[in-house]
């Protein structure tokens, strides 16, 4: 079946740096835009980033826009969020979702990042 | 960016009834919007998308009408798996934005 499994979330100082990891399986990974989306604890949604399908183009939300870098890897089937400088209001739960036709069809479980002192 | 408010923020709704959500863009989004529901530690799901066509697997009692800025999801009889949180989003425009939830609730 369809499946994101995302990594990486951990306990960080702030402006320290931290990589995340989104596995995805039973599709064809190459041909989906991905997105990273974001839930501080107790709050709702926000949308962080997306990358096109082939990489060749990336959108980022305005509260990570400088720091954060997604990218990707086709022939591992593997998604990235590189994220620089954190500060506390970073600190969520990250999914990977994937994207047809604008909506978000396949999410991931998530990952924690807390960024703490 | 497309501000996506939903009202009201909570609702408390008894099993069997029936439940109405809204959702206001602040601009026009067509009918490039969709809602997930999301349950206490788990992932959204996607519900709805295209504004009224939902989603593999969900069940007929989930609804949507609207386009442009106004739109309403309605669960026709509520069951007990039902209550969560449901957040509308867009798709129209980047950056993509969500609503901040409604929270359906055992009244």
């Amino acid at each position: 079946q369809e499946q994101l499994v995302e990594s990486g979330g951990n306990v960080v100082q702030p402006g320290r740096s931290l990589r995340l990891s989104c596995a995805a399986s039973g599709f064809k990974f190459g041909n989906y835009g991905m997105h990273w989306v974001r839930q501080a604890p107790g709050q709702g949604l926000e949308w962080a980033a997306v990358i096109w399908y082939d990489g060749s183009n990336a959108y980022y939300g305005d509260s990570v826009k400088g720091r954060f870098t997604i990218s990707r890897d086709n022939s591992k089937s593997l998604l990235y969020l590189e994220m620089n400088t954190l500060r506390v209001e970073d600190s969520a739960v990250y999914y990977c979702t994937r994207e047809h036709y604008g909506r978000m069809d396949v999410w991931g479980q998530g990952t924690t990042v807390t960024v703490s002192s | 960016e497309i501000v996506m408010t939903q009202s009201p923020a909570t609702l408390s709704v008894s099993p069997g009834e029936r439940a109405t959500l809204s959702c206001t863009a602040s601009q026009s989004v067509s009918s490039n919007l969709a809602w997930y529901q999301q349950k206490p530690g788990q992932a959204p799901r996607l519900l709805i998308y295209g504004a009224s066509t939902r989603a593999t697997g969900i069940p007929a009692r989930f609804s949507c009408s609207g386009s442009g800025t106004e739109f309403t999801l309605t669960i026709s009889s509520l069951q007990s798996e039902d209550f969560a949180v449901y957040y509308c989003q867009q798709y129209s425009a980047w950056p993509r934005t969500f609503g901040q939830g409604t929270k359906v609730e055992i009244k």
